[in-house]
């Protein structure tokens, strides 16, 4: 089945814990994305990529660190976080590299609380 | 960026239609409209997306005005199964920029 997995799908981490949310595709797609989602905010992109190696800043970049080393992999880092990263994360692609003429598909979302 | 807005909630009866709007005065040129819908637990999925033409799929159909400075989202008959979040939102060359979403409520 063609799907974007996301892990964990909880997570509850203290303030300042280095943590690491995965993502991969099975869908051999180009271009990959992650949002996070706040009442009343929406989703706001974080990163995205392109292509392998090759990544940037969505909106809301600060406290995020992402890699591509694979084309089927996309891990979200959060190298110290705080109590305003506790949010819905959602990882995202799509088959073209520029995606804007082409839908996504996204993972199902990994609830993160920062006590 | 340009933004999309769109009204917080709406509600509809059970098989009749639905005209969710989506305003984007600041479009540029060559943004790209999209349509998702999320259900509770889920992540959000496609639905439709359109530049400048009237698009249709088996899902919904999407009207953009003319200047294409708004849009709107048709389901033809709204089921219980519809009632979900629908983000409205613009894609340039390599940024989707969503709305907040608008919370359709379909009543049996």
């Amino acid at each position: 089945e063609a799907q974007v997995t996301q892990n964990p799908r909880y997570l509850i981490t203290v303030t300042g814990k280095k943590l690491t949310v995965t993502c991969s595709q099975n869908m051999n797609h180009e271009y990959m994305s992650w949002y996070r989602q706040d009442p009343g905010l929406g989703l706001r992109q974080i990163y995205y990529s392109m292509n392998v190696e090759v990544t940037d800043k969505g909106d809301v970049p600060e406290g995020y660190k992402v890699s591509r080393k694979e084309k089927r992999n996309f891990p979200l880092i959060l190298e110290s976080p705080s109590p305003n990263q506790t949010s819905l994360y959602f990882c995202a692609s799509s088959s073209n590299r520029v995606p804007a003429n082409y839908g996504y598909t996204f993972g199902s979302g990994t609830r993160l609380t920062v006590v | 960026d340009a933004k999309t807005t769109q009204p917080n909630s709406m509600e509809s009866n059970e098989e009749e239609p639905v005209h969710l709007p989506c305003n984007h005065s600041t479009i540029s040129g060559t943004d790209y409209i999209h349509w998702y819908r999320q259900l509770p637990s889920q992540g959000p999925e496609y639905v439709i997306h359109g530049l400048t033409s009237n698009v249709n799929n088996r899902m919904a159909s999407l009207a953009i005005a003319e200047d294409r400075k708004s849009s709107t989202l048709i389901l033809h008959r709204a089921t219980l199964r519809d009632a979900a979040v629908y983000y409205c939102a613009l894609s340039g060359t390599y940024k989707y920029i969503f709305g907040t979403g608008t919370r359709l409520k379909v009543l049996a």
